[in-house]
């Protein structure tokens, strides 16, 4: 199982960029590299998914070097609701349940 | 709105009872997932179905079982309750049970056991 691990917390404020890098040494060569947002009180939404290099969507990027021993999640100019706890997983190629969520990244972001 | 729905939202019950939570996964996902979140011990995989048949088992204990019927809803119960079982669980959904098919979560049932 690839273990994950994120740093605790971070602060930013308005209007700037946060990436936000994870560490999964032993990821495995079918492994994806997936990113959920979650709230209070509220189940995690999926943001983005990679395998290697870059992808972007609408709300954020995702960049992974050629050994995939790290991700980094870029936030574009966040705003105060972009605080939440940010976790990145990896997948196991077959039995995706057995992929664990690490303590996450709680962003907080400051006006 | 991720599409999953569960049911109820908040539960309270005493020690030692039974409880049943719902989960009805996105259209089109075949397979489900089952999460215990509390405050000290983040997100916790419980089980994982796909299709009506268990795929993955996690941390669950022999109090809990789940079950994923025919027409793909889930359902998690809970016996002989602890005060520790006190937490959010949550379900999840995808289309294909592997890694590289996000999942969709719920908003969580809140169990309070007193």
């Amino acid at each position: 199982l690839a273990k994950t691990t994120q740093p605790i917390s971070m602060d930013s404020y308005e209007g700037q960029e946060v990436n936000i890098t994870c560490s999964h040494n032993n990821i495995a060569t079918n492994d994806y590299i997936t990113w959920y947002q979650q709230f209070p009180s509220q189940g995690p939404r999926f943001i983005i998914q990679g395998y290697k290099t870059k992808v972007t969507n609408e709300v954020a990027s995702l960049f992974i070097p050629a050994d995939r021993k790290s991700s980094t999640l870029s936030l574009p100019r966040v705003s105060l609701s972009d605080t939440a706890v940010y976790y990145c997983l990896v997948g196991e190629d077959t039995n995706a349940g057995k992929s664990t969520f690490g303590d996450g990244t709680t962003l907080t972001v400051k006006p | 709105d991720s599409g999953v729905t569960q049911t109820p939202k908040h539960l309270i019950t005493a020690t030692g009872q039974r409880v049943t939570l719902r989960c009805s996964p996105r259209s089109g996902d075949l397979s489900v997932y089952w999460y215990q979140q509390s405050l000290d011990q983040g997100l916790q995989f419980l089980i994982q179905y796909y299709n009506g048949e268990e795929r993955a088992k996690g941390n669950i204990l022999e109090r809990f079982s789940a079950q994923q019927f025919p027409d793909l809803h889930s359902e998690l119960n809970l016996s002989s309750l602890e005060l520790g079982d006190s937490a959010l669980y949550f379900c999840a959904s995808s289309v294909t049970g592997t890694g590289y098919s996000p999942l969709h979560f719920g908003n969580g049932t809140r169990l309070t056991v007193t």
